[in-house]
């Protein structure tokens, strides 16, 4: 399996507060990507990054911001909580070009009440 | 628009019999397509890649098929652990994801 290791792996927030998920991954890939995944919709990119101090936007990016200070951490913040950011998110990685093959982590169950 | 079309929604298969999970797709510029198995709760583990059209992958009891407008995921002769979703992605100058096949095998 791919080192990437996301955390937490559950977490239950209230609307409004700000919600941080960390990405881990020990292969040194340049590429990370945070997805969520939600019936009826597949898996959406949120946010994408190509390096250190290098991101960019994906399709569904309102209301979420990333860092990425080390090649090995892809953070994810969600500003201000909403109902409808309630999801499950999935962090990747890729070795080569942006849309390669990615490997995925084990994903964070997030619920907002 | 680009978009990734799966079929069917769901499948349930008798140990042993084979079948075919298909993915369709309308996009711009194909720079790849990959399939991917899920486990409930868990993250997609890569299966393939294919490139272009006429090119085949096999793994176990997969294979994988692609032609200019759809890819195929054969499965041969299936075991109750082969039971997971899968999920196809097209890679134009994004990666867009199909909602999946789920897959239940039962003896």
């Amino acid at each position: 399996d791919a080192g990437i290791t996301q955390s937490p792996r559950h977490k239950v927030t209230e609307t409004g507060t700000p919600v941080t998920l960390r990405c881990h991954q020990t292969e040194n890939h340049r590429y990370m990507y945070w997805y969520r995944q939600d019936p009826g919709h597949g898996l959406r990119l949120i946010h994408y990054s190509y390096g250190v101090k290098d991101t960019d936007k994906g399709e569904v990016s309102d209301g979420y911001s990333v860092s990425r200070s080390k090649t090995e951490d892809f953070l994810l913040t969600l500003e201000s909580a909403t109902s409808s950011q309630t999801s499950v998110y999935f962090c990747a990685i890729s070795e080569f070009a942006e849309n390669t093959e990615a490997f995925f982590g084990q994903g964070t169950r997030l619920t907002v009440v | 628009e680009d978009q990734v079309t799966q079929s069917p929604e769901a499948l349930r298969l008798q140990e042993g019999e084979s079948s075919s999970l298909n993915c369709s797709y309308t996009v711009s510029g194909l720079r790849g397509l990959f399939w991917y198995r899920q486990d409930p709760g868990k993250g997609p583990e890569f299966l393939f890649t294919l490139y272009s059209a006429g090119e085949e992958k096999e793994k176990e009891r997969l294979k994988a098929t692609l032609t200019k407008k759809e890819s195929f995921l054969h499965i041969t002769a299936p075991k109750p652990e082969d039971s997971a979703t899968y999920l196809c992605a097209v890679n134009t100058d994004k990666l867009i994801f199909g909602t999946g096949t789920r897959l239940q095998v039962f003896p």
